[in-house]
């Protein structure tokens, strides 16, 4: 089993729909949680950063951590073409090694 | 604002041949550094991490090395590429003690 599962999709959905996208994973001693937005041939950049359990919102993102079902989501709200990108969730315990998703490729049509 | 470098862009190298990626920060001192590698549909791969000036940790055995000459430098070599060296190159860096990690523009290479 990988520590971290994400659908790898694609994901297609029309413009201004609501995006849930989601991992799961198995170690109970991840604490640290982020999101990284990937353009195609681009670099992964950071969306989003949360601690432990709850949920932090930022524009028209919103993460959510649920430790006790080891379970984050992310959601973008009225998401736009310029939003079709491979989301990539990621985690780490404390230290050096982040453990990241495969990603999930969406695609939102104008 | 600090600004992470990467190059070159892209590389097509024979296989057996020598390697040199490399790595440069700008606007921070003593960050934290890392090697992946990203495989089509795949997940990230650390490669290597270092936390200082020739303090290279490796995360898979394998063809490949690291080094860090300089603070914010950090070099990915090898002597003699394989086939499955192929493959999206990232490097990223962290504020010391902080777990947010911010990628470089990355090097696309293909071993043929």
């Amino acid at each position: 089993q990988k520590e971290v599962e994400q659908d790898p999709g694609p994901l297609s959905v029309p413009e201004g729909a609501i995006v849930s996208l989601n991992c799961t994973y198995s170690n109970s001693a991840f604490q640290y949680f982020m999101w990284y937005r990937q353009y195609s041939r681009k670099g992964p950049e950071l969306l989003m950063y949360t601690y432990s359990s709850g949920n932090k919102e930022d524009g028209r993102f919103t993460a959510q951590v649920d430790k006790s079902s080891k379970y984050i989501s992310l959601f973008i709200r009225d998401s736009q073409p310029s939003d079709s990108a491979t989301y990539l969730c990621a985690m780490l315990t404390g230290g050096f090694k982040t453990i990241f998703g495969a990603g999930t490729r969406l695609f939102v049509k104008a | 604002s600090q600004t992470i470098h990467q190059w070159p862009a892209t590389l097509v190298q024979p296989v057996g041949s020598p390697l040199s990626l490399e790595c440069t920060v700008e606007g921070t001192s003593n960050p934290n550094l890392y090697w992946y590698r990203q495989a089509a549909g795949r997940g990230l791969q650390l490669l290597f991490y270092s936390v200082g000036i020739g303090q290279i940790s490796s995360e898979v055995p394998q063809n490949l090395s690291a080094s860090r000459p300089q603070d914010r430098q950090f070099i990915l070599s090898s002597k003699k590429l394989l086939l499955s060296d192929s493959g999206f190159y990232l490097c990223a860096w962290s504020p010391g003690g902080m777990e947010t990690q911010y990628f470089g523009p990355g090097t696309r290479l293909l071993v043929l």
